[in-house]
């Protein structure tokens, strides 16, 4: 069964600390793995993946996919606390009508 | 000037009612999708359209109908709402060169449904 499993849950820091969320996956066919923020509404757009070893970064977040040990980390340096929400990873899948599998999220929450 | 748009926000009904969200999308995309998103945060697939064609159709009650009249609507109908539908749904849409590839969802801000 493809799933998708992130961690921790959930994660307080503080303004200044740096986190990594982590993003492990067991899917056939894997295609790409992406991040996700969602405060309160929709969830927001940060990185697609779909190369092993190829930083994507963007400011402070950045992120790297491990294809042969089927994960992923988004790490965010110099945390402030409008980092603070739910980081979710989505995985997808060749040949699947861009049909995505989630995971739970980690809720981070940044104190000032 | 909002990307994908979803009303109402909020809906609170009773058992055994129907009710309708309705999804729309100005950024010219070919696809959209109903996602459920429940108390855990698990965001879960329901439905996909393609230019107005059923492409995805996972194992949901079918109380549960979507409909497209456009490729830049979607809106899902609910019959004989019941209190495990309670939960949040997002619409989203996705630009899709290929049905090979991935390409990112853009989602609406969600509509929080409440059945007592």
């Amino acid at each position: 069964e493809d799933k998708v499993v992130q961690s921790p849950l959930s994660l307080v820091v503080h303004e200044g600390d740096t986190v990594t969320l982590n993003c492990s996956y067991e899917v056939t066919n894997f295609r790409s793995l992406l991040w996700y923020k969602q405060e309160k509404k929709a969830p927001t757009f940060l990185f697609m993946l779909t190369s092993s070893g190829i930083e994507k970064k963007s400011g402070r977040l950045s992120s790297i996919l491990d294809k042969k040990e089927l994960f992923s980390i988004l790490n965010i340096t110099a945390t402030q606390t409008g980092d603070s929400a739910v980081y979710l990873c989505a995985v997808g899948r060749w040949y699947n009508f861009n049909k995505f599998y989630f995971g739970s999220g980690t809720k981070l929450n940044v104190k000032p | 000037d909002t990307a994908v748009s979803q009303t109402p926000k909020y809906l609170v009904t009773q058992m055994g009612n129907d009710k309708s969200i309705k999804c729309e999308q100005n950024l010219g995309h070919d696809t959209m999708y109903w996602y459920k998103q429940d108390s855990k945060k698990f965001l879960k697939i329901m439905f996909s359209y393609n230019n107005k064609e059923l492409i995805i159709n996972e194992t949901v009650p079918n109380r549960f109908s979507p409909k497209s009249p456009d490729k830049a609507h979607l809106n899902l109908h609910i019959n004989s709402l019941e209190l495990g539908d309670s939960a949040v749904y997002f619409c989203a849409s996705s630009q899709d060169e290929s049905r090979t590839l991935n390409s990112p969802l853009h989602f609406g801000n969600g509509t929080r449904l409440t059945v007592t």
